[in-house]
């Protein structure tokens, strides 16, 4: 059974200031997705990792992934207030569809 | 953003009665999805479906059943809700079943009493 964990559960940060959020996963995948969501709203992708190595970024985030090592990161880069909401990733076992697994999610705020 | 509606929005509902979400989509996505979304759990895959009238489980199955008779729309079914129910609802839709991102909807708040 795929599990995947994400630390830390609840992130407050100052503006301004770098952090990471990780994702590790329990078995063997090379499709992993990151996604945002604001309270009581939808999720909205951001980022689709399909290899060893891949490195995405957009603005003040970055997303990398490491299938060696099962792991994910989120990295954000002085961060601002309106990078305040709740990060999940989701593994990709792969077969037919693509059936994901998501993490509990990390609760980021954002502080001035 | 992707044409995704799901009706309704909100329900509240009572034990032992039938409930019946809908997803509709405007993109022609062959892919649709259904997952719940509870405190502490993250998202959890109910169903999915592959194609017109065909579907298949998630993780969290039991209780629900689907239906998808035209590519547009992907109904799940609460046969007799239970209080174990209450919770999100998100369909999701992706054109492929590979690599491509999933596109979410904007949720149903189901509250079973």
């Amino acid at each position: 059974e795929l599990k995947v964990e994400q630390n830390p559960l609840f992130l407050s940060m100052q503006e301004g200031k770098n952090y990471t959020i990780y994702c590790n996963y329990s078995t063997t995948s090379d499709r992993l997705y990151w996604y945002r969501q604001d309270p009581g709203k939808s999720l909205e992708s951001l980022f689709v990792l399909l290899s060893n190595g891949a490195v995405k970024q957009e603005g003040r985030l970055m997303a990398s992934l490491d299938t060696k090592a099962r792991l994910s990161t989120l990295h954000i880069t002085a961060a601002v207030h309106d990078l305040s909401a709740t990060y999940f990733c989701a593994v990709d076992k792969g077969g037919t569809a693509s059936k994901l697994t998501f993490g509990t999610g990390t609760r980021l705020q954002v502080t001035l | 953003d992707a044409g995704i509606t799901q009706s309704p929005r909100h329900k509240v509902t009572e034990t032992g009665t039938p409930v019946t979400l809908r997803c509709h989509q405007t993109e022609n996505h062959r892919y649709m999805y259904w997952y719940r979304q509870d405190p502490g759990h993250g998202l959890r895959l109910i169903h999915y479906s592959y194609g017109v009238k065909d579907t298949d489980k998630g993780e969290v199955s039991d209780g629900y059943s689907v239906s998808r008779s035209k590519t547009e729309d992907f109904l799940l079914t609460l046969e007799s809700a239970t209080s174990s129910q209450t919770s999100v609802y998100f369909c999701a839709i992706s054109p492929s079943g590979d690599t491509d991102t999933q596109y979410f909807g904007p949720g149903t708040r189901l509250t079973v009493l």
